[in-house]
């Protein structure tokens, strides 16, 4: 079955600092990948999205994440972390098979605070 | 561009009382889906509805339904609830077109059943 996993529920950086976030993947096919952020009271924000090609996607805010089909990993990264990317981070990929079965299986998601 | 739009945003009822909510898509969308978040179970598809139709279906009870009125407005309807049913309900419409196009969310039902 699919599954997303986001080994880390809760992480605190330094403003400035470099950031990682983890996440794992189980799926047959060739995934469809996402990154969202969730602000308190906020909506849902797609940070990045990937399909196929380059496996180092870059997307808003400064944020890039890299496909490891080896690893069935696509972490995301940031190289230096402000204050107002506290937020949560979700991890999906999408299940879209050939009977336009599409839905997205989501990570429980990483909380990250941010030290001033 | 007006974004998704939910309403109520918060919610209170009662264990075996129903509840409606409504989510107004993207103009242009023509997809829109539903999903449940808890702090346990994270985010989890409850089903998405195209052009009106019921497309998908994710793993809930047939108390949740929904519908798609032609204008793309979609509602969703909680009926018995229980409590195990309070949650943030969010809703996110696309153009539906093609794998993985990008789903826009609303900021969601806050849903409490007590």
């Amino acid at each position: 079955a699919q599954s997303v996993t986001q080994p880390d529920i809760h992480i605190t950086v330094s403003e400035g600092a470099s950031l990682e976030l983890r996440c794992n993947y189980s799926y047959g096919a060739t995934p469809y990948l996402f990154w969202y952020v969730q602000s308190p009271g906020q909506g849902l924000q797609l940070l990045l999205k990937y399909f196929s090609g380059d496996t180092l996607v870059q997307g808003i805010k400064g944020f890039e994440a890299e496909f490891k089909r080896s690893q069935s990993s696509f972490n995301l990264r940031k190289p230096s972390v402000h204050w107002s990317d506290a937020a949560e981070y979700f991890c999906a990929v999408g299940n879209f098979n050939a009977g336009n079965n599409r839905k997205l299986i989501w990570g429980l998601g990483t909380s990250l605070a941010v030290n001033p | 561009k007006a974004g998704v739009t939910q309403t109520p945003r918060y919610l209170i009822k009662t264990r075996g009382q129903q509840v409606t909510l409504s989510c107004s898509p993207i103009s242009g969308h023509r997809s829109v889906s539903w999903y449940q978040q808890t702090p346990g179970q994270g985010l989890q598809f409850l089903f998405e509805y195209f052009s009106e139709t019921q497309r998908n279906k994710g793993n809930f009870p047939g108390r949740f339904s929904g519908r798609q009125f032609s204008n793309s407005r979609s509602e969703m309807n909680v009926s018995t609830l229980e409590l195990g049913d309070s949650a943030l309900y969010l809703c996110a419409s696309s153009n539906g077109q093609g794998f993985g196009d990008e789903q826009f969310f609303g900021p969601g039902t806050r849903l409490t059943v007590l």
